[in-house]
């Protein structure tokens, strides 16, 4: 069964702090997307990561991509209340046709 | 601007009517997607479709049906049949039907008594 693992599922943590969200698969894929949702609303894109290695920075959000381990991770510096969302990974799996699955979502709540 | 809109927002519906969830992309993607979301859960599939007048099941098709009569448009209908219809439901859309990233639209709130 193909799937996608985030972890942790709920992280609440200190303004000012670092922390990593992880996202493991279990299928074959060489790209992987991270995705922001805030409560209520629609999933917007943060990051696409295309290759082994891959790594993308945003402001205080750093995503890097390891397709021999299956693993992404979403690193967060200093972080501030504004980044309270929910986070998804999603993998396009590249065995057989194409299928785009989610992660379970990392919900994360910064205290201020 | 380029993008997916859907409407309505929320939608109200009694227990045992079908209703439709409209879905317009200007953005000149081939593939369309339906996603249904439940509180605090990830995201499921319900319908997909690559091109116009197809499309596929996707993991939870029981009690849904789609058409794609033209390219911008991929409208979903809640049937009766649907056991647990009360969700959000995102329509997201791509180049095509392979590795490309997906573009969600604003998502339509239904609640179903």
């Amino acid at each position: 069964e193909l799937k996608v693992e985030q972890n942790p599922l709920f992280l609440s943590m200190q303004e000012g702090k670092n922390y990593t969200i992880y996202c493991n698969y279990s299928t074959t894929s060489d790209r992987l997307y991270w995705y922001r949702q805030d409560p209520g609303k629609s999933l917007e894109s943060l990051f696409v990561l295309l290759s082994n290695g891959a790594v993308k920075q945003e402001g205080r959000l750093m995503a890097s991509l390891d397709t021999k381990a299956r693993l992404s991770t979403l690193h967060i510096t200093a972080a501030v209340h504004d980044l309270s969302a929910t986070y998804f990974c999603a993998v396009v799996t590249t065995s057989g046709t194409y299928k785009y699955i989610f992660g379970t979502g990392t919900r994360l709540k910064v205290l201020a | 601007d380029g993008g997916i809109t859907q409407s309505p927002k929320y939608l109200f519906r009694k227990e045992g009517q079908n209703v439709t969830l409209s879905c317009e992309q200007n953005l000149n993607h081939d593939a369309m997607y339906w996603y249904r979301q439940d509180p605090g859960q990830g995201l499921r599939l319900i319908y997909y479709s690559q091109i116009v007048n197809d499309f596929q099941k996707g993991d939870i098709a029981e009690g849904y049906s789609v058409s794609r009569e033209k390219k911008e448009s991929f409208p979903l209908t809640v049937t009766s049949a649907q056991k647990n219809p009360t969700a959000f439901y995102l329509c997201a859309s791509s180049i095509d039907r392979g590795s490309y990233e997906q573009y969600f639209g604003p998502g339509t709130r239904l609640t179903v008594t």
